[in-house]
């Protein structure tokens, strides 16, 4: 079992169509990181939420931290051939040790 | 900076062999991680250092699975002897007080 369960597994929209991607947990975080891994790289850090009930926005991205810090979700909206990738959510159960969810795989059809 | 840097950045080897997997972190950087990431599982972290010191090895598969970090700008990850079920994307990744970790390109792995 996942210590960070994300959903959905895979996702395939078109270009300009609006998702959203979950991440939780039945413990509660310090803080949660959303990453973006493309094929044949590392994943690259997107954002860090620390504050319960946190909404953070990048370009058309925006990310939200639940209240009770169990939680977050990430929302794109008129998504782009570009945005696709595998989305991971991490975060610190123990403070200093960072666990990955699954992954949302994303592909953005033009 | 130069980011996380790994090698090898692919290697095939023969079931039973050893393999050794290097890595170079961000300099200045106190945190100094290793996953496994697969298809199936996901990215596991392996075991993870802080000031050079092993702080958590609780998720290296077995006792096949080695890794030291003799200074603050070098780590290994071994495998003695090698599974074809060791085949993954092996990732180092490097940390400054766990704000962002950042990623090497991998290391990817077959066993044969």
């Amino acid at each position: 079992t996942q210590l960070l369960e994300q959903s959905p597994q895979f996702l395939s929209i078109q270009e300009g169509e609006n998702l959203t991607v979950y991440c939780n947990s039945s413990s509660v975080f310090s803080s949660l990181q959303w990453y973006r891994q493309e094929p044949g790289e590392g994943p690259v850090l997107l954002v860090t939420v620390v504050t319960g009930g946190e909404v953070k926005k990048l370009k058309r991205l925006t990310f939200q931290f639940g209240d009770a810090r169990k939680d977050s979700s990430l929302h794109i909206t008129a998504a782009q051939p570009g945005d696709t990738g595998l989305y991971l959510c991490a975060g610190p159960p123990r403070g200093s040790d960072m666990r990955f969810g699954a992954g949302t795989r994303l592909t953005v059809k033009p | 900076d130069a980011g996380v840097i790994q090698s090898p950045r692919h290697e095939v080897t023969e079931m039973g062999q050893e393999v050794t997997l290097r890595c170079k972190p961000i300099s200045g950087h106190d945190y100094l991680f290793w996953y496994r990431q697969t298809m199936m599982r996901g990215l596991e972290l392996l075991i993870y250092f802080n000031n050079n010191v092993p702080i958590d090895d609780s998720g290296m598969p077995e006792d096949r699975f080695s890794a030291k970090m003799p200074n603050a700008s070098f780590s290994t990850l071994k495998i003695q002897p090698s599974e074809p079920r060791d085949s993954a994307v092996y990732f180092c990744a490097s940390s400054l007080r766990i704000n962002t970790i950042y990623f090497g390109e991998g290391s990817w792995l077959t066993v044969v």
